[in-house]
């Protein structure tokens, strides 16, 4: 099993153009989540989903959208991106049944740069 | 509110010491669970474990073990006989079972551990 991938690696975006980062899993997790991680801090949640079709707002959501269509794929859409948006992204999924919480599996991260 | 609380923002031990990573935690809710993830060089974040908290009784894994105590709100996390790969920034975090955080974990700033060897 691949786990959880993440598309681009890297990027450098310039203030104002718009990027999708893509992410996927292959273990047929339920819930997906979408984190920032800024340097020398801990990862901040940006949007989650609870299973397809379904997408809510975590603590820092301005300036990002989500879909979720499908259980496997989650994209994180940045809109005129902004200095501020530059960061380490993570997405993360994790099997949640009832009011179980179950450890979440992360991707890779993608590394974005605005300029 | 949730919170976690990592105070140690760096340790540097060397090679075979023993090093407690301490980890701090808030939350009104009876039914949560707790968290240690390991941030090597590489970036990544990879597991280490999960403790839900019914469950105090400590946890040993090789090399770490994990001290759960409800009465300080912590949930330390030591490494015994350290290595250089043990080099890494060490998460704690909290999720909480009930309501509407659907299990979203809240994270700790981070410990960064240096091994030397």
């Amino acid at each position: 099993n691949a786990g959880v991938t993440q598309t681009p690696k890297f990027r450098i975006l310039k203030i104002g153009q718009s990027m999708t980062l893509q992410c996927t899993q292959d273990m047929n997790h339920n819930y997906m989540y979408w984190y920032r991680q800024d340097p020398g801090m801990g990862l901040k949640l940006i949007y989650y989903s609870v299973g397809a079709g379904i997408t809510d707002k975590g603590e820092v959501p301005n300036g990002y959208n989500v879909s979720r269509s499908t259980t496997e794929d989650f994209p994180l859409r940045l809109e005129l991106a902004a200095p501020s948006q530059t960061s380490v992204y993570f997405c993360a999924s994790s099997y949640s049944k009832g009011q179980g919480t179950y450890e979440q599996y992360f991707g890779p991260g993608t590394r974005l740069t605005v300029t | 509110a949730q919170k976690v609380t990592q105070a140690q923002t760096e340790i540097s031990v060397v090679e075979k010491e023993d090093v407690t990573l301490d980890c701090v935690y808030e939350t009104r809710d009876t039914t949560y669970y707790l968290f240690w993830y390991k941030q090597p060089p590489s970036g990544e974040l990879v597991f280490l474990i999960r403790r839900n908290s019914f469950d105090e009784q400590n946890e040993i894994s090789g090399r770490y073990s994990w001290n759960f105590q409800k009465s300080t709100s912590s949930f330390n996390f030591t490494i015994t006989a350290s290595q250089v790969v043990d080099s890494a920034v060490y998460f704690c975090a909290l999720s909480e079972a009930l309501g509407g955080s659907q299990g979203n974990l809240i994270f700790g700033k981070g410990t960064k551990l240096s091994v030397k060897p």
